[in-house]
């Protein structure tokens, strides 16, 4: 079965342009959760889908960033336009278990440096 | 808001010492779950404790919650090499029942010398 997939895996862009992450879950997985680590310091909790719905998003930072997941399935994450701060590696996770308890599973990230 | 702290930010030890790092919560947890995060890795799942006090071991790693569930360690016996990589424990704190948000601490970067 396949883990939780992520893409691009590393993305340069300079400030001001837009970039796009994408996440697979792993299948049947109706959590998904969308973190960040900033220059080795903790992850950050950006916020959460259960299914289509997004049942948490207190972590996004501004509304330069936008998730959606449309059906239920994949998600994406913009960001636009990009600053300098945004730099980081975003995590993408999915779980199984209903409301969200359980084990996280990580995608191997996506590393967005913006120049 | 929130916060989860872990200390030591760091440890190097020389392979065959023991290992702690500990992790504090502001606010009582519901359960707390442990991952590794190997270098240019990803976090993995290690383990989840939910009952206050709870101890759980695997191996050479012992997992304790604390009796207040605001706090909780992770214990390495005779480290190895293949230890190497952040520990992070992550609080999962409830909102009245709204959500179940996972909240990672600041994380515990290990070093082995052979």
């Amino acid at each position: 079965e396949a883990g939780v997939t992520q893409f691009p895996s590393h993305s340069v862009i300079e400030k001001g342009q837009t970039v796009t992450l994408r996440c697979d879950p792993i299948s049947g997985h109706d959590n998904l959760y969308w973190y960040r680590r900033v220059m080795g310091k903790e992850i950050k909790f950006l916020l959460h889908f259960v299914k289509e719905s997004k049942q948490d998003e207190s972590g996004m930072p501004n509304n330069r960033f936008l998730a959606e997941r449309t059906g239920g399935t994949y998600s994406t994450l913009k960001v636009q336009p990009a600053e300098l701060e945004d730099s980081g590696v975003y995590f993408c996770a999915s779980s199984l278990s209903p409301g969200g308890i359980g084990e996280l599973f990580f995608g191997e990230g996506s590393r967005l440096t913006v120049l | 808001g929130q916060q989860v702290m872990q200390i030591p930010q760091y440890q190097h030890v020389q392979e065959g010492e023991d290992f702690t790092t500990y992790c504090n919560s502001s606010t009582t947890l519901s359960n707390i779950q442990w991952y590794k995060q190997r270098p240019g890795g990803h976090p993995v799942f290690l383990i989840q404790l939910v009952k206050s006090g709870e101890v759980k071991k695997q191996k050479r790693l012992t997992f304790q919650f604390g009796e207040a569930k605001k706090n909780s360690s992770l214990h390495i016996t005779a480290t190895q090499t293949t230890d190497v990589g952040t520990y992070f424990c992550a609080g999962r704190m409830n909102y009245g029942g709204a959500t179940n948000k996972l909240i990672f601490g600041t994380g515990t970067l290990l070093a082995v010398q052979p």
